[in-house]
């Protein structure tokens, strides 16, 4: 069946570094895949997603890596700031009736002032 | 501009007892989604309804039913609590087609005694 694991579940990191947060998943007709941010209390909330027809996208200081070969998905976040700390989760689109996600269990991120 | 709006935010209920969360989202989207998160795990999908007029079992439907009241919402009912039911529940839309965001509600928190 489809899976989504996240290699690490917490990530500690100093202000001013860069994360990456790295996530497998098992279904190879996967075709979208999508990184949220869950704050403490809050709902996930949209970081950057990426088709299975790319292997990289950019947005505003958070990259995505798309790694098909061994299926594995990464998001990179530069210069990390104490208002990353969050729990990020993967999450990933199957060929299934009604574009269900798949998620992944979570890495908390904590950032360390 | 709301975006998808879910209430109570919380509630306690005693087993036996029923409910109903409601969302309503002012997106104009097509498809919207109910999950549950429980600690330690990834969101799981209840119940979706891929347009106003249909609703299909999600992973962990038993013990919920669902109404797409119109296309703006989408209620989730507990008919008889049960302790398995304590978790925090999420409502989601997506406007259709391939490749569009998931948007979450900001939770709401369910205790079943």
């Amino acid at each position: 069946g489809e899976s989504v694991g996240l290699h690490l579940p917490t990530l500690s990191v100093q202000e001013g570094d860069n994360s990456i947060i790295n996530c497998a998943y098992s279904n190879s007709a996967s075709d979208y895949f999508i990184w949220y941010k869950q704050e403490s209390g809050k709902g996930p909330q949209f970081i950057i997603d990426i088709r299975s027809n790319m292997d990289k996208r950019q947005g505003q200081r958070v990259t995505v890596l798309l790694n098909k070969t061994v299926k594995h998905l990464s998001l990179q976040i530069a210069a990390t700031q104490p208002g990353d700390s969050a729990v990020y989760f993967c999450a990933e689109r199957g060929n299934n009736a009604g574009n269900m996600l798949t998620f992944g269990g979570g890495t908390r991120l904590m950032v360390k002032p | 501009n709301a975006g998808v709006t879910q209430t109570p935010k919380f509630q306690v209920l005693k087993t036996g007892q029923s409910m109903t969360l409601q969302c309503a989202q002012d997106m104009n989207h097509n498809s919207m989604y109910w999950y549950r998160q429980d600690p330690g795990m990834g969101l799981r999908l209840i119940y979706y309804s891929a347009s106003e007029g249909t609703t299909d079992k999600g992973e962990v439907p038993n013990g919920y039913n669902v109404s797409r009241l119109n296309k703006r919402e989408f209620s989730l009912r507990l008919e008889s609590a049960a302790p398995s039911q304590t978790s925090v529940y999420f409502c989601a839309s997506r406007s259709g087609g391939s490749g569009n965001t998931i948007y979450f509600g900001e939770g709401s928190w369910l205790t079943v005694v």
